[in-house]
């Protein structure tokens, strides 16, 4: 079974300031994985997605992530936050022929003026 | 259209009430699922419907009951919930997996439930 850790709870940064959120998973193949947002009070809105191919994956909001195979890793990038980037962010990973995902225990951003 | 809606978006019952959560998607998803989430915490899955049949219950409590009347439609049926079951609760829809795609979950704001 697959599974995923984020190792940071809480990152804070300055508005302006470059972004990296860890994800790091488990599973004995390429899995599918998954950056979601989520704003207080509301639903989870994807971000970006992995299946194959380009391992620098471009998202919405000018997100981006790295699939790195090596390190079993696939960390979420922005090189500019903005004040409404603070949200929880959820690292999911779904193994190849299923569409469930398994979702991490979230990163909770924190954005300063 | 790539929104799925969930009603209502607040809800208040006691411990004796019955009532029901509503899902629609018209993404045309043969999957649709039912998360919880508490506070702070990422979605638990509930209930999984593939073509309208139940594929997956995580072991929820009898007082939880899914129905999908329709490819569109879902519905999350509760009765004798208790103060420990309030929680936001997240319909979320999907493609089912082909070779090069699928997998990633379409939510709604979801139902913020508060049981007395």
């Amino acid at each position: 079974a697959q599974s995923v850790t984020q190792p940071d709870i809480h990152i804070t940064v300055s508005e302006g300031a470059s972004l990296e959120l860890r994800c790091n998973y488990s599973y004995g193949a390429t899995p599918y994985l998954f950056w979601y947002v989520q704003s207080p009070g509301q639903g989870l809105q994807l971000l970006l997605k992995y299946f194959s191919g380009d391992t620098l994956v471009q998202g919405i909001k000018g997100f981006e992530a790295e699939f790195k195979r090596s390190q079993s890793s696939f960390n979420l990038r922005k090189p500019s936050v903005h004040w409404s980037d603070a949200a929880e962010y959820f690292c999911a990973v779904g193994a190849r022929g299923s569409y469930i995902p398994t979702f991490g225990r979230g990163t909770s951003l924190i954005v300063h003026p | 259209d790539t929104e799925v809606t969930q009603t209502p978006k607040h809800l208040v019952m006691g411990m004796t009430n019955k009532k029901s959560l509503k899902c629609e998607q018209h993404m045309g998803h043969r999957a649709m699922y039912w998360y919880k989430q508490k506070a702070k915490k990422p979605p638990e899955l509930m209930f999984v419907y593939s073509y309208e049949k139940l594929s997956i219950n995580e072991s929820v409590p009898s007082r939880f009951s899914p129905e999908c009347p329709n490819s569109s439609l879902l519905n999350l049926h509760l009765h004798a919930l208790q103060p420990e079951d309030s929680a936001l609760y997240l319909c979320a829809s999907s493609q089912l997996v082909t070779s090069g795609s699928g997998g990633e979950l379409f939510f709604g704001e979801g139902s913020r439930l508060t049981v007395l």
